[in-house]
């Protein structure tokens, strides 16, 4: 049974620190992951994708991917109001059927 | 350039209808893939479509169903509804298969 678990949260940051968000999966054969935010009442907005292990900086954020303990992370440096959303962990095998984790409700708050 | 299309964008419905439900890509995508989403499942994946070809499905009943016309436009069909349906409906596109997917509004079902 594949699975993508993350930290339902909700995580509360202050403004200015470092958000941090996790995520496990269970398939060995996941290649690709991906990180979706959505705010309420929307529909979710790729903000990171990494496919090979190691770091992946974009402004911001920093998406860490580590195969051999099947662990990703997204890191929010200098958290802002605007970056309260749940935050999605997907991943794929090769094809397009994203597999999600249930998402992590994060807070910064001002 | 413009985003996924999908309309419309909330519709309400009774149990035993059916709907259809359209997406437009994103210029250039080739590739569509419809998602469900509910509170207590979260975001789960219904069908991918390619070059007008299912190529994944999954573990929905097959009162879901779709199509991918020439131009990648999609559109997905509920037969039967059930209160269960009630659902917000994603559908994705990408370039190709195997490439980053963004997500359409999406489209609010409520089945009473």
């Amino acid at each position: 049974q594949k699975e993508v678990e993350q930290n339902s949260g909700p995580l509360s940051v202050p403004e200015g620190a470092i958000a941090s968000l996790n995520c496990t999966y269970s398939d060995r054969g996941s290649q690709s992951f991906f990180w979706y935010r959505q705010y309420s009442g929307k529909s979710p907005e790729l903000i990171m994708f990494i496919y090979s292990n190691g770091d992946k900086e974009d402004g911001r954020f920093t998406a860490q991917l580590n195969k051999a303990s099947q662990y990703v992370s997204l890191l929010i440096r200098d958290s802002q109001p605007s970056d309260s959303a749940t935050y999605l962990c997907a991943e794929t095998t090769g094809a397009n059927n994203l597999f999600f984790g249930t998402g992590t409700r994060l807070t910064v708050i001002p | 350039k413009a985003g996924v299309t999908q309309t419309p964008r909330y519709l309400i419905k009774t149990r035993g209808q059916q709907v259809t439900l359209s997406c437009s890509p994103i210029s250039g995508h080739r590739s569509v893939s419809w998602y469900q989403q509910t509170p207590g499942q979260g975001l789960q994946f219904l069908f991918e479509y390619f070059s007008e070809t299912q190529r994944n499905k999954g573990n929905f009943p097959g009162r879901f169903s779709g199509r991918q016309f020439s131009n990648s436009r999609s559109e997905m069909n509920v037969s039967t509804l059930e209160l269960g349906d009630s659902a917000l409906y994603l559908c994705a596109s990408s370039l190709y298969r195997s490439y980053e997917q963004y997500f359409g509004p999406g489209t609010r079902l409520t089945v009473t």
